[in-house]
């Protein structure tokens, strides 16, 4: 079993839709949970963070967090073409690093 | 504010050549990390210093080394390249363990 998983995708949404990406995790004694969007041929840019168990939203996006089912998942509201990237999930499993996902592709359909 | 500054941002080697990656952060991080990242391999750790004067391994280590040569500074080094090495190459940093990378722009690597 993979650290942290994520399904590759592609996933495709249209445009004004909800896009849900999740990610499961391992660990138990994970600390932190992060969201990266990456472009193609950019690097990975953070765009969520959440420590504690529920929700955390920021303007379009909502980092979800269930430490007992140990997934995190990232909603994305209103959904535009300029959210299609691969977006990635990190965990600090513990140690310092952080350990990332194969990372989903989701793209947006106008 | 720079971030995380990567040189160069493209290189073309000859199989047996030596080249350094060079990596500087401006942003006072305690942690910093070598990736390299792979069509359908995701991002793996090359390398990485927890702290200035520590250097640890990561999951693909072999045909690289690294040194911190400040808090600011991260080099990764290929004394001899291969083909294999052929891939994109992305410098982080980090405050301390809670918190997220920053990353680099990256380096794309071809090894002829």
């Amino acid at each position: 079993q993979k650290e942290v998983e994520q399904n590759s995708g592609p996933l495709s949404v249209p445009e004004g839709a909800i896009a849900s990406l999740n990610c499961t995790y391992s660990d138990r004694g994970s600390q932190s949970f992060f969201w990266y969007r990456q472009y193609s041929g950019k690097s990975p840019e953070l765009i969520m963070f959440i420590y504690s168990n529920g929700d955390k939203e920021d303007g379009r996006f909502t980092a979800q967090l269930n430490k007992a089912s140990q997934y995190v998942s990232l909603l994305i509201r209103d959904s535009q073409p300029s959210d299609s990237a691969t977006y990635l999930c990190a965990v600090n499993l513990g140690a310092q690093k952080l350990v990332f996902g194969q990372g989903t592709r989701l793209t947006i359909n106008p | 504010n720079a971030g995380v500054t990567q040189t160069p941002k493209f290189q073309v080697l000859k199989t047996g050549q030596s080249m350094t990656l060079q990596c500087a952060q401006d942003m006072n991080h305690n942690s910093m990390y070598w990736y390299r990242q792979d069509p359908g391999m995701g991002l793996r750790l090359i390398y990485y210093s927890a702290s200035e004067g520590t250097t640890d391994k990561g999951e693909v280590p072999n045909g690289y080394n690294v040194s911190r040569l400040n808090k600011r500074e991260f080099s990764l080094r290929l004394e001899s390249a291969a083909p294999s090495q052929t891939s994109v190459y992305f410098c982080a940093s980090q405050l301390t363990g809670n918190y997220g990378y920053t990353f680099g722009s990256g380096t794309r690597l071809t090894v002829v």
